[in-house]
């Protein structure tokens, strides 16, 4: 089944503990994104990737970071996590348009809700 | 941030009715715009992809339009049902420079429909 997955599910931290939310596509997509989803903000692009070893920042890129070694795998990792971070976290997946277009329309993961404490 | 708005924020309908949101954006450094349809407790989906001004696209009751020359895009649905009930999100994809391929989202506008 194609689809993109996010682990884990839930997590509840503490500031300052370093941690990662997996991302990782079976579709073959060349595009992948992270999302923060806050209430009355929207969706929020934290980081882009469109390819291997290309990556770039979003809107909302302070305090994350992020790596592309392989395709299929997009981790977002905060080194120091703080109270502002809690947030609903989405990881998306596209192909890209001919000749290396735009993203087309993103697949969505199930979602990371982080609390951090 | 480049700023994405769209209207109205939220709207309240009866079944039956025919309603249509916009989407306003950037009209320098365009690059595509995407429509999403987002229900509660799920992950957003697609419903469509625009490049080209003046494309429309359409997918059952639902259908979109584009100008990239003044920035805008409407989202229409037809004889709307409960089920329509959700939140629509667009996105604009920047084609400029250091922000290539960057997508920013609108607020969204929550539908309501009411049996």
């Amino acid at each position: 089944e194609a689809q993109v997955t996010q682990n884990p599910r839930y997590l509840i931290t503490v500031t300052g503990k370093k941690l990662t939310v997996t991302c990782s596509q079976n579709m073959n997509h060349e595009y992948m994104s992270w999302y923060r989803q806050d209430p009355g903000l929207g969706l929020r692009q934290i980081y882009y990737s469109m390819n291997v070893e290309v990556t770039d920042k979003g809107d909302v890129p302070e305090g994350y970071k992020v790596s592309r070694k392989e395709k299929r795998n997009f981790p977002l990792i905060l080194e120091s996590p703080s109270p502002n971070q809690t947030s609903l976290y989405f990881c998306a997946s596209s192909l890209r348009g001919i000749d290396r277009g735009p993203p087309y329309e993103q697949y969505f993961g199930p979602g990371t809700r982080l609390t951090v404490t | 941030i480049l700023n994405v708005e769209q209207s109205p924020q939220s709207l309240h309908v009866q079944e039956g009715d025919s309603t249509n949101f916009t989407c306003s954006f950037p009209s320098s450094n365009f690059y595509a715009l995407h429509w999403y349809r987002w229900e509660t407790a799920k992950s957003p989906e697609a419903l469509f992809v625009m490049t080209l001004n003046g494309d429309e696209k359409k997918k059952g009751r639902i259908s979109a339009t584009l100008n990239t020359k003044e920035g805008y895009s409407y989202l229409y649905i037809k004889g709307s049902q409960p089920e329509d009930s959700a939140t629509y999100l667009c996105a604009w994809c920047n084609a400029g420079g250091t922000s290539y391929g960057k997508l920013t989202f609108g607020q969204g506008t929550i539908l309501t429909v009411h049996p």
